[in-house]
């Protein structure tokens, strides 16, 4: 299975702050990469698909860089709904895969 | 609405069996695959498997940790997903998410998530 790293797997932020999440595939996953944001007790919420196509209604501060073996997720000016923990999911193979998530705290 | 609820969550012992449903409406269900994802306490996102529209063939993937253990199946003319359990142990304890594939285009996601349901397994 394609194995995905996420760094830091936390962070400590402030509002407004610009904040950058990487992940790293163990091979090659081309454009195959999404962005979910999971807050305590729901269920994820898709951000980002394609490596950096935004999710219609998702605000413009979210964005997606990357590709083959290095993404990056990036929110400039962090708002207080922002506070979550975020993962990346490799689509390219048939068996998808998660990062471990980076959590996102004040 | 778009709309995905999950049911059949509860206490299980070790070694034992569980059906999960996953009933959706507000969209063309058997337009869809259909993902099973899970989430054990304090831990991250675990895919656990697929189920592919008639198109295919309704074929099934699985991940390797419940590959022989677990069963996807899907009823399109009630709209529903399952999620056949056995041998069920300790490590299989999670919130188990129904989630909806968007294979429209080239890329595929999982747009659509239910609530999940809660499944223990401990003796």
């Amino acid at each position: 299975d394609i194995q995905m790293t996420q760094s830091p797997s936390s962070l400590s932020a402030s509002v407004g702050d610009r904040v950058t999440i990487t992940c790293r595939a163990s091979q090659s996953i081309s454009s195959y990469l999404n962005w979910y944001q999971q807050k305590p007790g729901k269920a994820p919420k898709l951000l980002i698909f394609a490596a950096s196509i935004l999710q219609s209604g998702v605000p413009s501060r979210f964005s997606g860089s990357g590709s083959g073996t290095d993404f990056t997720l990036t929110v400039t000016s962090l708002q207080p709904e922002d506070f979550a923990t975020y993962y990346c999911q490799q689509t390219y193979s048939v068996v998808w895969t998660f990062g471990q998530g980076t959590k996102v705290e004040i | 609405e778009v709309q995905l609820v999950e049911s059949g969550g509860g206490l299980v012992q070790p070694g034992g069996s569980l059906r999960l449903s996953c009933a959706a409406s507000g969209f063309t269900f058997s337009d869809h695959y259909m993902d099973w994802v899970r989430q054990a306490p304090g831990k991250g996102l675990e895919w656990v498997g697929r189920s592919r529209h008639k198109l295919k063939s309704y074929t099934t993937e699985y991940a390797a940790s419940v590959r022989g253990r677990f069963t996807i199946s899907r009823d399109d003319s009630n709209n529903s997903l399952y999620l056949q359990m056995s041998s069920l142990k300790t490590v299989d304890t999670a919130v188990y998410y129904c989630t909806r594939l968007n294979t429209g285009g080239y890329y595929y996601f999982m747009d659509v998530w239910g609530k999940g349901t809660t499944v223990t397994v401990s003796s």
